[in-house]
């Protein structure tokens, strides 16, 4: 069955510094999403990507964080300079094509520690 | 008001006992209706869309009311390998529409 799937599964990173965190969504999906998840908190939308460009984001997705698909199966998150408070579980969601129920399938997330 | 709320529970329940969730939402205008369950430390996984008619999936059965703006999912015969948190999550008609996920509600089933 096809998964997303999404590397590391840990980052350790010192604030300030930049992070990448990768994803493959599935393979024929068209639509793709970053959540984040603060340990003990709810799942919280960050923003969603249709066509190669951002279709939509929250409060939370400011000048700090972008979204890439630099190719054909990855799907990138940046954070340009980490604070202590973006330590979190990160899960990307991918969606097939359109249609008014959008069923996204997660992957196993990246959780994010900010020293 | 919160735009999705959820009992937090924790539901704590025997084998075999029938549970109810329910789910507010406050705008109106939201389109599409999931629960999903999420086990301790992992990601999120869908149990079921929600059907405006109401949908039924072996054991659990899913309900919407548009006019109250709440959802329900009950939980029948209740084994063991339920106990997670479950989330109810609200979105507005595209696939590229803002999605709201509640706090969730954890259940545990004892032996």
């Amino acid at each position: 069955e096809p998964e997303v799937t999404q590397t590391p599964s840990h980052q350790v990173t010192q604030m300030g510094q930049e992070v990448i965190l990768r994803c493959v969504p599935i393979s024929n999906h068209l639509y793709f999403y970053w959540y984040r998840q603060i340990l003990g908190q709810k799942v919280e939308f960050l923003v969603s990507f249709y066509n190669n460009e951002i279709s939509e984001k929250s409060e939370i997705f400011d000048d700090q964080f972008s979204v890439e698909r630099p190719d054909g199966s990855n799907f990138t998150l940046k954070i340009r300079s980490t604070k202590l408070e973006d330590s979190a579980m990160y899960f990307c969601a991918s969606s097939p094509r359109g249609g008014q129920f959008n069923e996204q399938f997660f992957g196993p997330g990246t959780r994010l520690t900010v020293l | 008001r919160k735009e999705v709320e959820q009992d937090p529970g924790p539901f704590n329940v025997p084998e075999g006992a029938t549970v109810a969730f329910n789910c507010t939402y406050s705008n109106s205008a939201s389109q599409s209706f999931f629960w999903y369950r999420q086990d301790c430390r992992k990601e999120p996984k869908l149990l079921m869309s929600v059907y405006s008619s109401g949908n039924e999936d072996g054991r659990f059965t899913a309900q919407l009311n548009r006019a109250s703006q709440y959802i329900s999912l009950l939980i029948r015969d209740s084994k063991l390998s339920d106990s997670a948190t479950y989330l109810c999550v609200v979105t507005g008609y595209s696939s590229a529409s803002k999605i709201i996920f509640g706090s969730g509600t954890r259940l545990s089933i004892r032996p």
